[in-house]
């Protein structure tokens, strides 16, 4: 069975460096893209950046200058790092199987992290 | 970067119904569009890939149709448990987008 299991702190200050992990089960890192994605509290769907087995990634240029998506095949784990949190960064944010690579679909999901920027 | 529109944002329906939901790029994007359906609280559960191919353990109503930038969701004849808001999702150009979602509820 298929899990990817989420981790991270979800109260932050502003200005703070968000950071979050996905561990994946049953499934394996190899020829897949894993995906960061978030959704503020009543919104849409916003796509963060992406990361292969080879530690290949690739990055929504919204966000690519405060954004790093790391691999850590060992351990199963990708992560996501987001540095200089405004109230603009609070969000639900999910780790997902897919993206601008194979699969070219979000089939398998994290159970979601909130976060909350405040000072 | 790729635009997204869907069409309605937000409909009322009754168990039965047909409903279609439309999804539209700004350039095409092929086969490579994606549905997915939300409940509140909830990740988004993928529905239908690559425009038309039903995710396994989706029920057989959901269906995809469409190529190029013009697509469509359909549900043949709507269940209670199919109140939710769908988006459609973009994974041919990067930056991977989703449309900004269709609320379906009951009327």
């Amino acid at each position: 069975q298929v899990q990817l299991q989420q981790g991270g702190a979800g109260l932050l200050k502003p200005s703070e460096t968000l950071s979050l992990t996905c561990g994946v089960y049953g499934v394996s890192f190899s020829g897949n893209y894993w995906s960061w994605i978030r959704q503020p509290p009543g919104g849409g769907l916003e796509w963060i950046g992406e990361i292969n087995q080879s530690g290949r990634t690739t990055y929504n240029p919204s966000l690519q200058s405060r954004v790093t998506i790391s691999i850590d095949t060992t351990r199963n784990q990708f992560s996501l790092k987001l540095s200089s949190v405004t109230a603009a960064d609070a969000a639900v944010y999910y780790c997902a199987r897919g993206g601008y690579g194979q699969p070219f679909y979000f089939d398998y999901w994290g159970q979601g992290s909130l976060v909350t920027v405040s000072s | 970067d790729m635009q997204m529109t869907q069409s309605p944002s937000s409909l009322s329906a009754s168990v039965g119904d047909r409903v279609t939901i439309t999804c539209r790029t700004s350039l095409s994007v092929t086969k490579y569009l994606n549905w997915y359906q939300q409940k509140p609280g909830k990740a988004p559960k993928l529905l239908i890939y690559e425009a038309s191919n039903l995710q396994s353990g989706v029920p057989s109503r959901f269906s995809g149709s469409g190529s190029g930038t013009d697509f469509t969701l359909t549900i043949s004849s709507l269940r209670p448990e199919d109140f939710a808001t769908y988006y459609c999702q973009q994974s041919y150009s990067s930056p991977v987008a989703f449309g900004p979602g269709t609320k379906v509820d009951i009327k």
